[in-house]
């Protein structure tokens, strides 16, 4: 296993197109999780899948934003009618286990440009 | 709300000890990682805590304290590689395991 994938590392879209991204985690691990990333910040958490089973999505996520995990293996994040603030890198990782103590492997994740 | 609060950035000379600290207010608490993170990289895992105390792993140590909010990461022998940002993240007991982070603290090693 080569660790978490994503897919496409770099995406540029004009304002008002729809992206979808995809992310392949770790064989075993059950958890799934997505973050967005600005420059000079830490991720900011936008949903949380345990298999195939959406746990939680942030408050802070509008409507434009859906991710899903059909088969609780790979996952996908759409974005709808993009906007410029939407530009980031998105990050996907994975973990497994049952309790807390599940470090999180993270994917090299998905430049988004909104031009 | 959720908050974590970590130095924006940091300087310190290859060969000696630094101390990233950490303060959070959370609401449920499950754990603290501390993460490394490159420029352009993805982050990686450094260390976890759930218990008081200090948990070290080579030249990196880890440091919690529950009742007061409040971890430290402890980097000696420093390294030019070890430039990179530091994030620090709590684990919520939200009836799941969502994990957030801190913005983290760039420490640049200098020769």
């Amino acid at each position: 296993d080569t660790g978490v994938s994503q897919d496409p590392r770099h995406k540029i879209t004009k304002r008002g197109q729809n992206v979808t991204f995809r992310c392949d985690p770790i064989s075993e691990h059950n958890r799934l999780y997505w973050y967005r990333q600005t420059l000079g910040q830490g991720p900011e958490f936008l949903t949380y899948f345990q298999n195939e089973a959406q746990l939680e999505k942030s408050r802070l996520l509008s409507d434009r934003f859906s991710a899903e995990r059909p088969k609780g293996s790979f996952s996908t994040l759409e974005i709808q009618r993009t906007e410029q603030g939407d530009s980031a890198m998105y990050l996907c990782a994975s973990s497994r286990g049952a309790g807390s103590h599940t470090e999180a492997f993270f994917g090299q994740g998905t430049r988004l440009t909104v031009v | 709300g959720q908050n974590i609060d970590q130095p924006t950035e940091m300087t310190a000379t290859e060969g000696a000890i630094v101390q990233i600290n950490c303060t959070y207010q959370t609401s449920g608490f499950n754990g603290l990682f501390w993460y490394q993170q490159h420029a352009g990289e993805a982050p990686t895992f450094l260390s976890y805590n759930v218990l008081d105390g200090l948990e070290e792993k080579g030249r990196f140590s880890s440091f919690l304290s529950r009742s007061k909010g409040y971890s430290y990461l402890l980097l000696k022998e420093l390294q030019m590689k070890d430039s990179a940002s530091y994030l620090c993240a709590v684990s919520l007991n939200t009836g799941g395991f969502k994990t957030i982070f801190g913005a983290g603290t760039r420490l640049f090693v200098k020769a």
